[in-house]
């Protein structure tokens, strides 16, 4: 089965970049989407295809995807960034796969 | 305004059965896939199910198969998940969400969630 790997935790400073990253094997061959889950909140999609961001969501966030990794990038981190992200992706064997999660600490 | 709403959770003994359902409003069920993910409290998610939108093409999580079953009715404007046979690990806040399968597959909307307690 395909698996997607993200660090358990990543801590940032307000106002400076965070990287979250998740890791598969070629990866870069597929999309790639993340969502962010606030404590007590549904998930909430920040970025699809890769690099693209619903409607709504800040342009302080974005994503990368190449080789075996994805990249979900927030610049500019706000205390309101605070949160669990989650990546996702689709394999033809697995179906629809998420990563453990992060959880983004703005300190 | 997009929006969708499960019910049907509550506290089941093993073995036990349980239907939940997702009511959709704010667009057309039946334009879209429909998937159910599954979050145990304080873990990650996890994908249980899709169901394509003419409800020809249903995949299910290693996890679950055999023992869910997803469906839909588009007149009732409403997803469904049939659990069976229910274990202690099939305990978890289950979310409904609709799945873009366009270019770029994801989850643009999402329910609230409905817990599902597998305890004798």
């Amino acid at each position: 089965s395909y698996e997607l790997t993200q660090p358990p935790s990543v801590s940032v400073s307000p106002g400076q970049t965070a990287t979250i990253t998740c890791s598969g094997d070629k990866l870069g061959n597929k999309y790639v989407c993340w969502y962010q889950q606030k404590p007590g909140q549904s998930p909430v999609l920040v970025i699809y295809q890769d690099n693209k961001r619903p409607s709504g969501i800040p342009e302080r966030f974005s994503g990368s995807n190449s080789g075996n990794t994805a990249t979900l990038t927030i610049s500019g981190t706000q205390a309101m960034d605070e949160a669990d992200y989650y990546c996702q992706a689709w394999d033809t064997t697995s179906y629809v796969v998420f990563g453990g999660g992060t959880n983004l600490t703005v300190l | 305004q997009v929006q969708l709403v499960e019910s049907g959770g509550g506290l089941v003994k093993p073995g036990g059965s349980l239907r939940l359902s997702c009511e959709a409003s704010g667009f057309t069920l039946s334009d879209y896939y429909m998937s159910w993910i599954r979050q145990v409290p304080g873990k990650g998610l996890e994908w249980v199910s899709y169901i394509s939108s003419s409800g020809n093409t249903i995949y299910y999580a290693e996890s679950v198969k055999g023992r869910i079953t997803i469906s839909r009715d588009s007149a009732k404007k409403s997803l469904y998940l049939q659990m069976n046979s229910l274990r202690a690990e099939d305990t978890a806040v289950y979310y409904c969400a609709r799945y873009n399968y366009d270019s770029g597959r994801r989850m643009d909307v999402w329910g609230q969630g409905t817990l599902v307690t597998v305890s004798s």
